[in-house]
């Protein structure tokens, strides 16, 4: 069955360490999004791919980086530079064009400890 | 910054009747969808329902419809005949040129048997 893959669940880090939060999808989707939800704060928009080889930021990219050398995956790390990076985290993937919805991955939960 | 709002942070329903949640949003595009998101504890995003904004006709999935009032922005999910499965956080959002989708904070549905 295609979907949209995310790994893992719950993740734990160390402050002042980057992490990589995985993305993977066999949907043959052409953009890949990555989200930040927060309590009361909706989904907030990281950063986005519109092809391989190719992304832009969302409203939120500071202390983030992403890489798409690949269609079917689109990595997220957090690096030591995101001051709060306590927060659950969406990976989405659509078909171009505006009236495609998200596939969304199942979320993974990255804790600073 | 085109928002999507969502005024009621919380609503609450008794089982087998109906509740309608509200959004609005702001856009200066023509072409545009919109779309309704459930989120359950699982965490999981799924799509409830969308509409295109070039529709008059509202759209309409089982026990699911909206209100679209494209004049006034408006954008509302009726949810008839309500069951306990439907107890989640329910999203707004707005997808438009840029291909991104922009959602409001999200509003609790609590479903009382």
């Amino acid at each position: 069955d295609g979907g949209i893959t995310q790994s893992p669940k719950y993740l734990f880090r160390k402050e002042g360490q980057n992490v990589t939060l995985s993305c993977e999808q066999n949907l043959n989707h052409d953009a890949m999004y990555w989200y930040r939800q927060d309590p009361g704060q909706g989904l907030r928009l990281i950063y986005y791919s519109q092809i391989v080889n190719d992304f832009q930021k969302g409203d939120i990219a500071e202390g983030y980086s992403v890489s798409r050398e690949k269609k079917e995956s689109f990595p997220l790390t957090v690096t030591s530079a995101q001051k709060n990076p306590t927060a659950f985290y969406l990976c989405a993937s659509s078909m171009g064009g505006v009236g495609y919805g998200y596939t969304f991955g199942s979320g993974t939960r990255l804790t600073v400890v | 910054a085109q928002t999507v709002t969502q005024s009621q942070p919380e609503m609450s329903v008794q089982e087998a009747e109906t509740v309608t949640l509200s959004c609005t949003y702001d856009t200066s595009e023509s072409d545009y969808y919109l779309f309704w998101y459930k989120q359950p504890p699982s965490r999981q995003m799924i799509l409830v329902i969308r509409q295109e904004a070039y529709k008059q006709q509202n759209a309409t999935e089982n026990r699911f419809s909206v209100n679209f009032q494209k004049a006034a922005k408006s954008f509302s999910l009726k949810i008839s005949d309500s069951q306990l499965g439907d107890a989640a956080m329910y999203f707004c959002s707005k997808k438009g040129s840029n291909y991104k989708l922009t959602f409001g904070k999200g509003t609790l549905l609590t479903v009382n048997p």
